[in-house]
């Protein structure tokens, strides 16, 4: 079973550079999610998709632009990389829609770093 | 903005000891989860309350809900280095489909 794919697992850009962190989940959940973890700072949501089709912004989407391209994937896009973006990226999904508080699973994440 | 603060955030105890490991915020959550991360995955779920008082043990692993469901705490007893990592706390809001993390202890548990 693979979960939750995210690729690649390692990027190094250049300021000003763009680029597309790519993830797809096999487990047919409605909603998908984009973190990023920096030292000392937990996970920080920067956008999450509940369900296809639709988008919604988290706590610092400044930067970022995301694409639900069916139920499997989503993508997080960066237009013009910063040294700030530097991070791990952490895409995640769940089936939220579950009466019960449902499990998010998390793919292995992207680590970006950006000169 | 809901915001989950965890504390302590390190923690570097002997095997065999005790710890309690807090999470608090201002905001009522439907639910809260505890996650545990391994240097280089993601977090996986170790437990998931959703009853404000409510108590859970996994093995050596005891959490609990606050009555207002607005903080949690995980504590461990006689610690292993097995145990070691980055423990997450993360509330949930039904509706909202978000969940809010908090800002990680990382144990470590010596041999």
């Amino acid at each position: 079973n693979a979960g939750v794919t995210q690729t690649p697992k390692f990027q190094v850009l250049k300021t000003g550079q763009s680029m597309t962190l790519q993830c797809a989940q096999d487990m047919n959940h409605n909603s998908m999610y984009w973190y990023r973890q920096d030292p000392g700072m937990g996970l920080r949501l920067i956008y999450y998709s509940a369900s296809e089709g639709t988008t919604d912004k988290g706590e610092v989407p400044n930067g970022y632009n995301v694409s639900r391209l069916n139920k499997r994937e989503f993508s997080l896009r960066l237009e013009s990389a910063a040294p700030s973006q530097t991070s791990v990226y952490f895409c995640a999904s769940s089936e939220v829609h579950r009466p019960q508080a449902p499990e998010a699973f998390f793919g292995q994440g992207t680590r970006l770093t950006v000169v | 903005t809901q915001l989950l603060e965890q504390s302590p955030q390190f923690l570097s105890i002997q095997e065999g000891e005790n710890l309690t490991v807090y999470c608090n915020s201002s905001s009522v959550f439907s639910s809260l989860q505890w996650y545990r991360q391994e240097p280089g995955e993601g977090p996986v779920l170790l437990v998931t309350v959703v009853t404000g008082g409510e108590v859970k043990k996994l093995k050596r692993l005891t959490f609990q809900f606050g009555d207002a469901r607005k903080d949690s705490s995980l504590h461990i007893t006689a610690a292993q280095p097995g145990d070691t990592g980055l423990y997450l706390c993360a509330g949930f809001t039904s509706g909202t489909y978000k969940y809010i993390f908090g800002t990680g202890t990382r144990l470590k548990v010596l041999a």
